[in-house]
């Protein structure tokens, strides 16, 4: 099936300091992607969902100048946590959707996850 | 907003049961899917029903849809300790184009 992969897979930051988790489609052409974040023990909140070569569209709710996402090309999306506090601590997972490669638009393609430590 | 929510939130079992999990959605759907969470992990694509189908199987998985009571369970046979994770349903709600929206997800134990 079809792999995403993200980066890192652990961060640990000072509070101030912005950090960027990229995901990437390795295997298929990523027409959308979406970046979802996940607290202990709860379930997957969608943060946004970006298309290539536009600009996102966020969710109610999530400062996009706070959360930084850019999708340049059919297989990278990147998410830049700007001046992160220890609140942004938590479980970032990008998915990825797409029709080649044998990926379909129906199914969602998950990357590992990045945990975020803001200390 | 979450799309559907799922019972239980936690179950746990020994090893060799069967374990049975359930999704209710508020929306009509094209079709809703299972993903499974292993602990600080991804998600991994477990199976699609599509609104049209009753029940599917793969493997020791199988999923019943009812459109009518806007729900869908998770049949996990003979479990095993390797299935012990978090299972959640997803659905597209009607016109969110190909955005996934979660349950809240069933934490499954298996004791060996």
């Amino acid at each position: 099936g079809a792999v995403v992969s993200q980066h890192p897979s652990r961060v640990i930051c000072k509070s101030g300091t912005s950090v960027k988790i990229e995901c990437r489609s390795l295997d298929f052409q990523a027409t959308t992607m979406f970046w979802y974040r996940q607290f202990p023990k709860q379930s997957l909140m969608l943060m946004a969902t970006s298309n290539e070569g536009s600009k996102a569209t966020y969710e109610q709710g999530v400062e996009k100048d706070k959360f930084l996402i850019n999708h340049a090309s059919l297989t990278l999306s990147t998410l830049t946590v700007t001046s992160a506090h220890p609140e942004d601590s938590s479980f970032y997972i990008c998915s990825a959707s797409g029709t080649s490669g044998g990926s379909t638009q129906e199914t969602q393609y998950f990357g590992p996850g990045t945990r975020l430590l803001v200390l | 907003s979450q799309q559907g929510e799922e019972d239980p939130q936690a179950l746990s079992i020994q090893e060799g049961e069967n374990a049975t999990m359930n999704c209710s959605y508020k929306t009509s759907i094209n079709n809703l899917q299972w993903y499974r969470q292993n602990s600080g992990r991804g998600l991994v694509h477990l199976i699609l029903i599509r609104s049209n189908e009753r029940e599917k199987h793969s493997g020791r998985l199988r999923v019943t849809l009812d459109t009518s009571k806007k729900s869908s369970s998770l049949l996990i046979t003979a479990s095993r300790a390797a299935d012990t994770a978090s299972y959640f349903c997803a659905t597209y709600p009607p016109g969110a184009g190909n955005m996934l929206t979660f349950g809240g997800g069933t934490r499954l134990m298996v004791k060996p």
